[in-house]
């Protein structure tokens, strides 16, 4: 079973500095790796899919990147709205099901 | 507009049963993959559960085997999560959420609803 492992557990960073997120794979994920947003009593929302495709409507301020086993989400100028929760999450083909990382909380500092 | 609407959680015995409903519009239901995956109070999140748009593949996580079932109706545009056997650890929001197409992501997410498994 891939485990999926989020750094660091919490951030504190500014609005207008940037962000940094990584999520270590146990194994090659190849780049099957999506990365979502939550706030607080929402439900998840997608932001990259494929490792560094944005999803439909998210601001240019976020990307994504890696493959295999080292991911990393960057926010590169961060607005008051973009402090969250984030996770990492992969596909695997055997045992088949989804995997999530254990989330990074991004908080202002 | 795609929409996903959760119903049927509530307040639960432990070894008791709940049936869990998600109503889709705004897309081909039938063309699409779901999952439902579930959050405790406080907690990251786990998936649960996966059909592929036909129903004939299923997979479910090692926690929920056996005791959850899940199907869909293509003709009602609705997903469903049979829940047995129910554990004060299935407690969470558990939501329903589309497969993004070949994506390995699931695009959209219903609100969620609260299975609360308590004597």
């Amino acid at each position: 079973e891939i485990v999926l492992t989020q750094s660091p557990a919490t951030l504190s960073l500014s609005p207008g500095e940037r962000a940094t997120l990584s999520c270590r794979a146990s194994q090659s994920v190849s780049s099957y790796l999506a990365w979502y947003q939550q706030k607080p009593g929402q439900a998840p929302r997608l932001l990259i899919y494929d490792a560094s495709n944005r999803a439909t409507g998210i601001p240019a301020r976020f990307s994504g990147s890696g493959s295999g086993t080292d991911f990393t989400l960057t926010i590169s100028s961060l607005e008051p709205e973009d402090f969250a929760v984030y996770y990492c999450q992969q596909r695997s083909n055997w045992p088949p099901g989804y995997t999530f990382g254990q989330g990074t909380k991004l908080e202002i500092k | 507009e795609v929409q996903l609407v959760e119903s049927g959680g509530g307040l639960v015995q432990p070894g008791g049963s709940l049936r869990l409903s998600c109503a889709a519009s705004g897309f081909t239901f039938s063309s699409y993959e779901m999952n439902w995956v579930r959050q405790a109070p406080g907690k990251g999140l786990e998936w649960v559960s996966y059909i592929s748009s036909s129903g004939s593949t299923i997979y479910y996580a090692d926690s929920v085997k056996g005791r959850f079932t899940i199907s869909r109706d293509n003709a009602k545009n609705s997903l469903y999560l049979q829940m047995n056997s129910l554990r004060a650890e299935d407690t969470a929001v558990y939501y329903c959420a589309r497969d993004g197409g070949g994506t390995a992501s699931s695009d959209y997410w219903g609100q969620g609803t609260l299975v609360t498994v308590s004597s």
